[in-house]
């Protein structure tokens, strides 16, 4: 069975400061897929990042990038320079195939980002 | 020009009514999705339809019963609606035919906030 774990509930970071969410994921899959997407207090889920299992280089978008270790089975996010609007809700996700996509959301971590 | 649409936004209703949540995506995709999301914020994955056929049906009550007219529509029919049933549903869509694309994101909806009194 396919899990993925977000070990930090809640977190708070600092205008401007970076700050890392940590997801963990447990697979036998090789094929697979791994997001971050962002829930602000709008309820909107919106996609933060993408990363195929199979590209080594970790995936960047602007100011979030990710440290992705295959082995670890582990898909860190960064968000450097963070800024008021990035509070919100944070959840990590994993997909594969088995003849329809299947994704599996952790439980997300809550980030306040403070002026 | 909205991607995936959901309506109401918010419902609120008595025990025992029944009532429906439709979703509409333009994106021209071909899967579509019901998430719930309960007050804790896990999200669990209720259905999945794929071409307007049921792909995934998750361990979720028969008071529960999607539809799917087209594949640019996936509507929730929920029956005798009790207290648990409370919370906010997502539809989503994406794209299976194009797997390595961008097309295997999740798109969601805005969520359509559920209370049962």
């Amino acid at each position: 069975a396919q899990t993925v774990t977000q070990s930090q509930p809640e977190m708070s970071v600092q205008e401007a400061e970076t700050v890392t969410l940590s997801c963990t994921y447990d697979t036998s899959e090789n094929n697979y897929y791994l997001f971050w997407y962002k829930q602000p207090p709008s309820r909107q889920m919106i996609l933060v990042i993408r990363q195929e299992a199979y590209k080594q280089q970790n995936a960047t978008e602007n100011r979030f990038s990710v440290n992705f270790q295959k082995a670890a089975k582990s898909f860190s996010l960064k968000i450097s320079d963070s800024q008021l609007g990035d509070t919100a809700m944070y959840f990590c996700a994993f997909m594969y195939v088995s003849g329809t996509y299947k994704y599996i959301f952790g439980t997300g971590t809550r980030l306040k980002v403070l002026a | 020009d909205t991607a995936v649409s959901q309506t109401p936004k918010y419902l609120v209703t008595q025990m025992g009514n029944d009532k429906s949540i439709k979703c509409e995506q333009n994106l021209g995709h071909d899967t579509m999705y019901w998430y719930k999301q309960d007050s804790k914020k896990f999200l669990k994955i209720m259905f999945s339809y794929n071409n307007k056929e049921l792909i995934i049906n998750e361990t979720v009550p028969n008071r529960f019963s999607p539809k799917s007219p087209d594949k640019a529509h996936l509507n929730l029919h929920i029956n005798s609606l009790e207290l648990g049933d409370s919370a906010v549903y997502f539809c989503a869509s994406s794209d299976y035919r194009d797997r390595d694309s961008g097309a295997n994101v999740l798109t969601f909806g805005a969520g359509s906030r559920l209370t049962v009194l």
